[in-house]
C-alpha cells in the first residue's frame, strides 16, 4: 500500500511565524496535493503538482506557497502564520490522475495558529 | 452554487438497515465519482469510484450514479456501528488532476 507520511499530527504556531508542512509518499506518485479541511467546508485544495519543481494553484492558494524539490517530498508553507489559517491540513498523492483512481491522503496535520 | 453539495446530515440510522447518502454536482463535464469515509480524528479512505452511469456494487456498499441528473448515491447495506463516519463525495473532469470534495454527511448507526 501506499504511504503517505506527514511529518507532525499536531503543530502550534504563533502568529507571523513561518510555517512548514511536510509531506513524503513512498509509492514514486507523479502528482501530490495540499488541502485543507474546515467544517462545514469540506476540503479544498491549496496547491498541486505534477511533476517535480512543478506546481499549480489550487482553489485558495493565498497565504501559501509549496515546494516540491524531489518526487517523494511536498512541503506546505505559510509565509507568515495568521488564525485563519488554523485547519486540518492533508496531503494527498496519486500515480495517475486523480480523475483515474483518486487520491491517497496522509494522517493529516492539525495546525493552531494563536 | 457549490461544485459538490451533500447533506450535512447527522444521518442516524438503526443497526442493519439501510444507510442512503446523496450527491449532486454543478459540472455537468465531471466524469469521475469517488466516495470516501473519514473516521473521526483520521484521513479520508476511498471506499467506492463509479464512471459509468447506473450501479456499482462492492460488498455492502452501492454507488449509483446518474449523470442526466447530475446525481451520485452511496448506499449502505445492513449498516453496522463501524460505518460511522463522515463520507465525502468527490467528483473529476475527464484526465483531470484535481478532485473537489463535498463537505461531507455524518452517518451515525446506532445499535
Amino acid at each position: 500500500d501506499v504511504k503517505v507520511t506527514q511529518s507532525s499530527r499536531y503543530l502550534v504556531k504563533r502568529t507571523g511565524e513561518k510555517v512548514f508542512l511536510e509531506c513524503v509518499q513512498d509509492m514514486d506518485h507523479e502528482n501530490m496535493f495540499w488541502y485543507r479541511q474546515d467544517p462545514g467546508l469540506g476540503l479544498r485544495l491549496i496547491y498541486f503538482s505534477y511533476d517535480v519543481k512543478m506546481k499549480e494553484k489550487g482553489d485558495i492558494p493565498e497565504g501559501y506557497s509549496v515546494s516540491r524539490e524531489k518526487k517523494e517530498r511536498f512541503s506546505l508553507i505559510l509565509e507568515s502564520a495568521s488564525t485563519n489559517q488554523t485547519s486540518m491540513y492533508l496531503c494527498a498523492s496519486s500515480l495517475y490522475r486523480g480523475s483515474d483512481y483518486g487520491y491517497t491522503f496522509g494522517s493529516g496535520t492539525r495546525l493552531t495558529v494563536v | 452554487q457549490k461544485e459538490v453539495e451533500q447533506n450535512s446530515g447527522p444521518l442516524s440510522v438503526p443497526e442493519g438497515a439501510i444507510a442512503s447518502l446523496n450527491c449532486t454536482y454543478s459540472d455537468r463535464g465531471s466524469q469521475s465519482f469517488f466516495w470516501y469515509r473519514q473516521y473521526s480524528g483520521k484521513s479520508p479512505e476511498l471506499i467506492m469510484f463509479i464512471y459509468s452511469n447506473g450501479d456499482k456494487e462492492d460488498g455492502r456498499f452501492t454507488a449509483q450514479l446518474n449523470k442526466a441528473s447530475q446525481y451520485v448515491s452511496l448506499l449502505i447495506r445492513d449498516s453496522q456501528p463501524s460505518d460511522s463516519a463522515t463520507y465525502l463525495c468527490a467528483v473529476s473532469r475527464s484526465n483531470d488532476y484535481k478532485l473537489s470534495f463535498g463537505a461531507g454527511t455524518t452517518v451515525t448507526v446506532r445499535a
